[in-house]
């Protein structure tokens, strides 16, 4: 299993340029997430998808749109990217089982916005 | 809105003494709360997590003990090794998962 995997793991983009991250994940799993970390402001969710055909937005959802492709797959895009978006980019994956609802994260993708 | 205050943001502990890192939630409703450590450009694991029916639970060096009462929940390291050396995240989970900003944790050799 190679569990959540994230492309690219670098990326370096100019102000107004677009660009997607794909992720995905083997683990069978219903929900995923997209986070984005930032020093001194720990994990802050961008957007989430319960299962397949759905999506909502978290905390920080202004300037990106997802898709959830099939239940592997969930990708983030960003139509204009802005130098405020410059961070390392997690996604993540879980299953709601027995009330625990462990996050399995990607080894993230390094984002630089000039 | 629903808040996750973590503290300290940085902790320097001797090697061989323990650790604790505090965590308050807001949201009374959250009914799960896992600790995640992260090593200097990796992504989180989690090391324990604790449900909101159980008061402690221990994993060897580690616990969380959960006082659902006043809304707060702590990590505990015992005999802190030089690899606890990592950024340690708390998180408060109902329908939503909401994380601390963080502990980076230091142990002094």
């Amino acid at each position: 299993n190679a569990g959540v995997t994230q492309t690219p793991k670098f990326q370096v983009l100019k102000t107004g340029q677009s660009m997607t991250l794909q992720c995905a994940q083997d683990m069978n799993h219903n929900s995923m997430y997209w986070y984005r970390q930032d020093p001194g402001m720990g994990l802050r969710l961008i957007y989430y998808s319960a299962s397949e055909g759905t999506t909502d937005k978290g905390e920080v959802p202004n300037g990106y749109n997802v898709s959830r492709l099939n239940k592997r797959e969930f990708s983030l895009r960003l139509e204009s990217a802005a130098p405020s978006q410059t961070s390392v980019y997690f996604c993540a994956s879980s299953v709601l089982s027995g009330g625990v609802n462990e996050q399995f994260f990607g080894p993230g993708t390094r984002l630089t916005v000039l | 809105g629903e808040n996750v205050e973590q503290h300290p943001s940085t902790l320097s502990v001797q090697e061989g003494d323990s650790a604790v890192i505090k965590c308050t939630y807001s949201d009374s409703a959250s009914n799960y709360f896992p600790w995640y450590k992260q090593e200097l450009g990796k992504r989180p694991q989690l090391i324990i997590d604790i449900r909101s029916n159980v008061g402690e639970k221990k994993d060897q060096r580690i616990a969380v003990t959960l006082n659902k009462t006043a809304k707060h929940f702590s990590l505990h390291i015992t005999e802190t090794q030089p690899e606890d050396s990592a950024v340690y995240f708390c998180a408060a989970i109902y329908d939503k998962i909401i994380f601390g900003k963080g502990t980076r944790l230091h142990i002094l050799p």
